[in-house]
């Protein structure tokens, strides 16, 4: 059964700072993992899309990469703006079942 | 081009009620997908939809029970609801199941 784990589960950084989020799961034969954004109260919204056969995607400040061997990616977030805030998720699909969704990372970035 | 809506976006029900939630997914789109949100448990999957076909089911009682209809809607409903049902329910829709994922903004549901 895939687990997925993102560390650390809040992070609090001056505005500014480059940072890096987590994400690790149990079993390597994924299809694809979807990194999101959640603004309190509301649904998500898709950052960053990486299928199985690539080995990083970017967009504007985000970039996203994958291992699959060591079952890790990473969100790497340039020059931190207050706006960044909210809690960011990362989400594998393994064929043809559910996404499966870690508990995300609850981000803070201080003017 | 219009994103996943979701309808209604609050409700408060009582206790032994039942609900039905609705999500429209973005035009094209043949699948969709549900999931419950609650601060305990985190997202947890519910049901997932592919051309009028229920492809996966979640770990939930038969209280909940999903259809998706042959212009792609979709429809959750809950019945005899319980305390524990309060959560945010969030629907997603993608071209096929494997596909990148759009959420919608979610139904508030309140259970008293």
């Amino acid at each position: 059964k895939q687990e997925v784990t993102q560390i650390p589960a809040a992070l609090s950084v001056p505005e500014g700072e480059n940072l890096v989020l987590n994400c690790s799961f149990t079993d390597s034969a994924i299809y694809n993992l979807q990194w999101f954004r959640q603004d309190p109260g509301k649904g998500l919204t898709s950052l960053l899309l990486i299928q199985s056969s690539q080995r990083e995607q970017t967009s504007g400040r985000l970039n996203a990469s994958l291992d699959k061997s060591s079952g890790r990616s990473t969100l790497y977030i340039a020059a931190s703006q207050p706006g960044d805030s909210a809690t960011y998720l990362c989400a594998v699909r393994s064929g043809n079942t559910p996404l499966v969704f870690g508990k995300g990372t609850r981000l803070s970035v201080i003017a | 081009k219009a994103g996943v809506t979701q309808t209604p976006r609050y409700l408060i029900k009582t206790r032994g009620q039942q609900v039905t939630l609705s999500c429209s997914p973005i035009s094209g789109h043949r699948s969709v997908s549900w999931y419950q949100q609650t601060p305990g448990q985190g997202l947890q999957f519910l049901f997932e939809y592919f051309s009028e076909t229920q492809r996966n089911k979640g770990n939930f009682p038969g209280r909940f029970s999903g259809r998706q209809f042959s212009n792609s809607r979709s429809e959750m409903n809950v019945s005899t609801l319980e305390l524990g049902d309060s959560a945010l329910y969030l629907c997603a829709s993608a071209q096929s199941p494997s596909y990148e994922q759009y959420f919608g903004p979610g139904t508030r549901l309140t259970v008293t």
